[in-house]
């Protein structure tokens, strides 16, 4: 079955850590999004990418890091830049240019101890 | 200002009842699309429902209906004979055909009550 797959679920993390939490589809989507979520505040963008090699800043970019070297995989990096990382954190893609549904993962939940 | 507002933070319904969940958005671009998803407990974004800004009509998926009023920049979700599974989280969102951007509301926590 095609979908987006998030690892790890749940993460527990010292302050001052960096930590990478890895999206994988398998639906040859080009486009990948990262998103925020805290509650009552709903989704917040944090980066997203149209093509391999290339992405974009969202709103909330500050304290984190992206790479996609590869059309299936978008990780993202909480540094230790990042003053109030714990939240949820969901991945999702879309096919590309014109096509407007996102598919969404399962989800991340970062805590930092 | 915001770009999709939902102003009901909560909504409780009677099962095998009708509610509407709130949005409204704020845009310039004249091509765009609306969306509705449902958040479970479990956290993941069920798309429901997709609108687009030059759609005649008013879409529907099953129980699911968009109404769409151009006009007053509203896109309300309609839920038809509700289901205790309907409990959820359910956000608007819009899409600016001149960007890549998706901007999501705050969401309404729908209790459908037995």
């Amino acid at each position: 079955d095609g979908g987006i797959t998030q690892s790890p679920k749940y993460l527990f993390r010292k302050e001052g850590q960096n930590v990478t939490l890895s999206c994988e589809q398998n639906l040859n989507h080009d486009a990948m999004y990262w998103y925020r979520q805290d509650p009552g505040q709903g989704l917040r963008l944090i980066y997203y990418s149209q093509i391999v090699n290339d992405f974009q800043k969202g709103d909330i970019a500050e304290g984190y890091s992206v790479s996609r070297e590869k059309k299936e995989s978008f990780p993202l990096t909480v540094t230790s830049a990042q003053k109030n990382p714990t939240a949820f954190y969901l991945c999702a893609s879309r096919p590309g240019a014109g096509a407007n549904v996102l598919t969404f993962g399962a989800g991340s939940r970062l805590t930092v101890l | 200002a915001q770009k999709i507002t939902q102003t009901q933070p909560g909504m409780f319904v009677q099962e095998k009842e009708a509610v509407t969940l709130d949005c409204t958005y704020d845009t310039s671009d004249p091509s765009y699309g609306l969306f509705w998803y449902k958040q479970p407990s479990s956290g993941e974004m069920i798309f429901l429902i997709y609108q687009g800004s030059y759609d005649q009509q008013n879409a529907t998926e099953g129980r699911y209906s968009l109404n769409f009023q151009k006009a007053r920049k509203s896109a309300n979700l309609v839920i038809s004979a509700s289901q205790l599974g309907d409990s959820a989280m359910y956000f608007c969102a819009m899409r600016e055909y001149r960007g890549n951007q998706f901007y999501f509301g705050t969401g309404t926590s729908l209790t459908v009550i037995p």
